[in-house]
């Protein structure tokens, strides 16, 4: 069975600094993408970049481009998506998916971690 | 970067009754359209992929239809657990998702 199981909510202060992490399993984790999605507090989805565990090849999002930073460890099959100094503004739910690998494109996210809540305030 | 705009943003409908929604892309995104489900609480699911097929397990109900710019999905007959927000993504250029599309009871 498929399984991406993210890091618990966070509640941090700005300037403050944040890894969360997206554990898969039931898959080979270097064969699939995995993205991830931020959704602000009653608002849509947003792409925020993709990792393909099996080269580490990244992309990102022109919106966080440099916002952000997406990893993986592919030892313990783990995904993961940091800010260095947060802001107020990345207040939201981050969603980790999962992605088939197409030689000629990005993907579309057939498995879902449960979300992390991220709120940052002082 | 390929911005997809869907509509209308509310649809109010009966049990029952047929759902039409739609997602235009800025350009053409061949058939590299996926579309999502989304009610509170939970994690978006993914319902239609490359723009016709369905992903595992999804009712026969869900259909989605278009190439290019235009793209639409169909519930030919709404059950109660499928009022919720739907969203369309393309991924040829890079990723984007529309804004959404909340499917709501009239």
């Amino acid at each position: 069975e498929v399984q991406l199981v993210q890091s618990g909510a966070e509640m941090k202060k700005p300037g403050e600094s944040l890894k969360i992490s997206c554990k898969a399993s039931g898959y080979s984790f270097t064969s699939y993408w995995i993205g991830w999605v931020r959704q602000m507090p009653g608002k849509g989805l947003e792409w925020m970049g993709i990792i393909y565990p099996g080269d580490s090849d990244t992309r990102y999002s022109p919106s966080f481009l440099g916002q952000v930073i997406i990893s993986a460890d592919k030892s313990i099959s783990t995904a993961y998506l940091q800010w260095s100094s947060l802001k107020a503004s990345d207040t939201g739910m981050y969603y980790c998916a999962r992605g088939p690998y197409y030689y000629d494109s990005g993907p579309s996210f057939d498995f879902w971690g449960q979300g992390t809540p991220v709120t940052v305030s002082s | 970067e390929i911005v997809l705009t869907q509509s209308p943003a509310t649809l109010s409908l009966s049990p029952g009754e047929r759902a039409t929604l739609s997602c235009r892309a800025s350009q053409s995104v061949s058939s590299y359209l996926a579309w999502y489900q989304q009610k509170p609480g939970q994690a978006p699911r993914l319902l239609i992929y490359d723009a016709s097929n369905r992903a595992s397990g999804i009712p026969a109900r869900f259909s989605g239809s278009g190439s290019g710019t235009d793209f639409t999905l169909t519930i030919s007959s709404l059950e109660p657990e499928d009022f919720a927000i739907y969203y369309c993504q393309q991924r040829i250029n890079r990723l984007s998702f529309g804004g959404g599309t909340k499917v709501e009871i009239k």
